[in-house]
């Protein structure tokens, strides 16, 4: 069983450019969320995408935005980036199930931008 | 809205003695919790759940909701234990987005 998988591991961008991050989710799950995780901070929902459709949002602005595709791999393309963009961004797939479903987390993409 | 609070970032002890990470939420309908564990260079995992009142490692949790408690314990503590620890809450329906604390950091002493 292949555990999910983030790509790049690490990123430095410039102010105002736009950035994709990858995710292939585990074998299996058709549920992929996004989190970004400031340092110091605990991990922030972004987004969630079941069967290629979003599927709940947290308090990110519309520049952060997402996609499935159809073998559940997902993408986070976040535009305009800004300073307070550096975060390590964290991907975790999942099978929803009734009663605590288990997320699966990747190791993350480290983003720094400058 | 959905909020977790976890009052110790940096919590030490020594090997053999009992251990308690707190953790409090806020919530108005019934939560899910959960306490992930993240030990030294490898990826977030789930280390239990509310629902499924197993002991993990030596760790529990119970869910008290008079008090919105959800607190990890260990009678003795390990050296292998030393990891950050994150709270996470999940709400009711079909989202299932999850609301983390900030984390608290334990470190066990020899």
């Amino acid at each position: 069983e292949t555990g999910v998988t983030q790509s790049p591991t690490h990123l430095i961008k410039t102010r105002g450019q736009q950035v994709t991050l990858r995710c292939s989710s585990q074998s299996g799950h058709n549920t992929v969320s996004w989190y970004q995780q400031a340092l110091g901070q605990g991990p922030q929902f972004i987004f969630q995408y079941y069967r290629e459709e979003e599927n709940g949002r947290g308090n990110f602005p519309p520049r952060f935005s997402g996609l499935q595709f159809p073998n559940y791999s997902s993408e986070l393309n976040v535009n305009a980036l800004e300073l307070d963009d550096s975060a390590l961004y964290l991907c975790a797939s999942s099978v929803p199930l009734d009663g605590g479903n288990e997320q699966y987390f990747g190791p993350g993409t480290r983003l720094t931008v400058t | 809205a959905q909020r977790v609070t976890q009052p110790e970032k940096l919590l030490s002890v020594f090997k053999g003695a009992p251990v308690e990470l707190k953790c409090n939420y806020s919530y108005s309908g019934s939560p899910e919790l959960f306490w992930y564990v993240q030990y030294s260079r490898q990826r977030l995992q789930l280390l239990l759940r509310h629902i499924s009142r197993e002991s993990i490692k030596g760790f529990t949790a119970d869910l008290n909701k008079g008090e919105t408690s959800f607190h990890l314990k260990k009678p003795f503590a390990q050296e292998e234990d030393s990891a950050m620890y994150y709270c996470a809450l999940k709400g009711g329906g079909s989202n299932y987005k999850l609301t983390f604390g900030k984390g608290t950091l334990l470190t066990v002493n020899p």
